[in-house]
């Protein structure tokens, strides 16, 4: 079946990077573009980027433009993000998630991975 | 940027109630809005898509109405399963989820 399956749980200091893994598996992994949301605890969910696994391009939230990356790896079929220069306000859970169309990004998103922990703490 | 305003943001019902949630978008995303439902420690889970088309395996008591600015989401009869949090999503530039609704137990 259609999983992902993102890496486990990570905590580092302020002013650190972190990179979360999202492995694919069950279907064709450079015909569907992935995102990645956060949600701090307690809070809603906000949109941080997404990548097209086929070229390898990626586009960002303004919000995150300068410390972070999307990168992929087709021989795993596995979507990566990096986001650097940690502060205590990105302590949250990321997901990775697939949007439902075919080669195209702009669409629901309609498999989620399980969700990562990043905690930013001294 | 979109923004995307849901009411209420708690909503108490019982099973078997029907139940609909609002969502505003700040200016027109055609019908390009999705509904999750999230349960706590859980990844969202897609109900609707193009505001109205429901996601393969979702029960028909969900249901997703409105174009342009405004948009419904409705359970015709609540379960004990359906108590959760629900979003509204636009993806018609980029994309902006709603604050959220907790639907809850009376």
């Amino acid at each position: 079946q259609v999983q992902l399956v993102q890496s486990g749980a990570e905590v580092k200091k302020p002013g650190a990077s972190v990179k979360v893994s999202c492995k694919t598996s069950g279907y064709t992994f450079t015909s569907h573009y992935i995102h990645w949301v956060r949600q701090a605890p307690g809070q809603g969910l906000e949109w941080m980027g997404v990548i097209n696994p086929s070229g390898g391009s990626a586009t960002y939230s303004q919000k995150f433009q300068g410390r972070i990356s999307m990168t992929r790896d087709t021989s795993t079929s596995t979507v990566y993000m990096e986001l650097s220069s940690l502060i205590s306000e990105d302590t949250a859970v990321y997901f990775c998630a697939r949007a439902k169309g075919e080669q195209w990004p702009a669409d629901a998103f309609d498999i989620w991975g399980q969700g990562t922990m990043v905690t930013a703490s001294s | 940027d979109i923004q995307m305003t849901q009411s209420p943001s708690t909503l108490s019902a019982s099973v078997g109630d029907r139940v609909t949630i609002t969502c505003r978008a700040s200016q027109s995303i055609s019908s390009w809005l999705a509904w999750y439902q999230q349960k706590p420690g859980k990844a969202p889970k897609l109900l609707i898509y193009k505001a109205s088309s429901l996601e393969s395996g979702v029960p028909s008591r969900f249901s997703g109405s409105g174009s342009e600015i405004e948009f419904t989401l409705t359970i015709s009869s609540l379960q004990p399963d359906d108590f959760a949090t629900y979003y509204c999503q636009q993806y018609s530039d980029y994309f902006t989820f709603g604050q959220g609704t907790r639907l809850e137990i009376k």
